[in-house]
């Protein structure tokens, strides 16, 4: 299947500081990517979909201006968690999907970045 | 609202038996499910997707089926290992979703093999 990199695995940041996480999609042109949550043992939340040059559509309760979301190109998609708080730490993945002929397709995910604010 | 249901928060089977995983949906009719596999600390991986005119679908020792009348999915390992330990998840394409084309998915069944 399609690779998707997600940079960084992992990253531990100070309150109040500003991280970016990175999901490129290695071998095809994503039109579409996804940004989920994950807690522990819980299912992934969907907190925005970005098409390649547009803004990014977020899902309700999903502040904007704390998770900044490009999408500039058909590789690469950006999540800034801007002003981290303790409560922002959680396993964020992306996920990545050619729509162009068609919804019949899968999803291809990243690795996921596990965040930690101390 | 819309729902996408996996009942078994845990499946605990022994090495060489059939695990059986449901999935249920309410309140929409999706044209398709997907079923993916998620490794600890790791990103889901697809698995099989079946559309809702297929009855079934096959992959090796995976097979999925797709009941629109009892709204459910079930997804079976034959002859199951050790390896196959791991959390299943289904999804169907959330058309209602905010921007209408993203994968909502149920909370998921973490299966453990034992040998």
């Amino acid at each position: 299947g399609a690779v998707v990199s997600q940079h960084p695995s992992w990253v531990i940041c100070k309150s109040g500081t500003s991280v970016k996480i990175e999901c490129r999609s290695l071998d095809f042109q994503a039109t579409t990517m996804f940004w989920y949550r994950q807690f522990p043992k819980k299912s992934l939340m969907l907190m925005a979909t970005s098409n390649e040059g547009s803004k990014a559509t977020y899902e309700q309760g999903v502040e904007k201006d704390k998770f900044l979301i490009n999408h500039a190109s058909l590789t690469l998609s950006t999540l800034t968690v801007t002003s981290a708080h303790p409560e922002d730490s959680s396993f964020y993945i992306c996920s990545a999907r050619d729509l162009r002929e068609s919804t019949l397709t899968e999803a291809f995910f990243g690795q996921g970045t596990r965040l930690t604010v101390v | 609202s819309q729902k996408i249901e996996q009942n078994s928060e845990a499946l605990n089977i022994q090495e060489g038996k059939t695990a059986t995983l449901t999935c249920n949906y309410t309140n929409y009719s999706p044209a398709y499910l997907q079923w993916y596999r998620q490794d600890p600390g790791r990103g889901p991986v697809f698995l099989l997707l079946i559309r809702e005119n297929e009855k079934e679908k096959r992959k090796e020792r995976l097979k999925v089926t797709f009941d629109t009348t009892l709204k459910q999915s079930l997804f079976h390992i034959t002859a199951s290992q050790p390896a196959d330990s791991a959390t299943y998840l289904c999804a169907y394409g959330g058309e209602l979703n905010q921007a209408g084309t993203a994968l909502i998915f149920g909370k998921g069944t973490t299966l453990s093999v034992s040998s």
